[in-house]
């Protein structure tokens, strides 16, 4: 079936490290891959999405790649700020689009 | 106003009382959701509204119960509820067009305590 996998947290960083969370997904055809974030006491937020292979999405700073060779979608920003503290959630759409399959969400605590 | 909204944002009810949740969209979505957040576990979804239809109930206990009376608005109506649905109940909305996803619109959801 259908499956996303992060890697698990919680992730601590210093301001302006890089930073990495992995995302790989087990999936059928040619879904589209999405990132959300979740700030503390709020919903999620659409973070980034792509759509076909070899896409990057892009926001806020924030990067991904979709590589199917490597079933993969990595989560990626240079140098991280405070304001970066938050749960950060991969998710895709195998084809079914009223439905997302999520992964367990990596929190992330940004340091000063 | 834009985006998603839910009301209220706190909730706290004895498990004999009946509440609603509320939920808004001003996007023109077409479709809606109702997700359960707890501490420590996936996302997981109760509800999906499309076109005002339902088209998914993941196995809900029969003391949640959705309402979806126009594409703008869907409520969860709550009653005899236990400690365990203690959680954060979120909203979503989106515009699903053939086979593409564009994504959610999350609200800012409801914190839920049964007490």
């Amino acid at each position: 079936g259908n499956s996303v996998t992060q890697m698990e947290g919680p992730v601590t960083l210093s301001e302006e490290a890089f930073l990495t969370i992995n995302c790989t997904y087990t999936a059928t055809g040619y879904p589209s891959l999405f990132w959300y974030v979740q700030y503390p006491g709020e919903g999620l937020q659409l973070l980034l999405k792509a759509t076909k292979a070899d896409d990057k999405g892009s926001n806020k700073g924030f990067e991904a790649t979709y590589r199917k060779e490597t079933t993969s979608f990595h989560l990626e920003k240079g140098s991280v700020q405070v304001s970066d503290s938050a749960v950060y959630f991969c998710a895709l759409d195998a084809g079914n689009n009223r439905k997302l399959i999520w992964g367990l969400g990596t929190s992330l605590a940004v340091n000063p | 106003e834009t985006g998603v909204t839910q009301t209220p944002r706190h909730l706290v009810m004895g498990m004999t009382n009946k509440k609603s949740l509320k939920c808004e969209q001003h996007l023109g979505h077409n479709a809606m959701y109702w997700y359960k957040q707890s501490a420590k576990k996936p996302l997981e979804l109760m509800f999906v509204y499309s076109l005002e239809e339902r088209v998914e109930n993941n196995s809900v206990p029969s003391r949640f119960s959705p309402e979806c009376p126009n594409s703008s608005h869907l409520f969860l109506h709550l009653h005899t509820l236990q400690p365990e649905d203690s959680a954060l109940y979120l909203c979503a909305s989106s515009q699903a067009t053939g086979t593409v996803n564009y994504g959610y619109t999350f609200g800012s959801g409801t914190r839920l305590t049964v007490v």
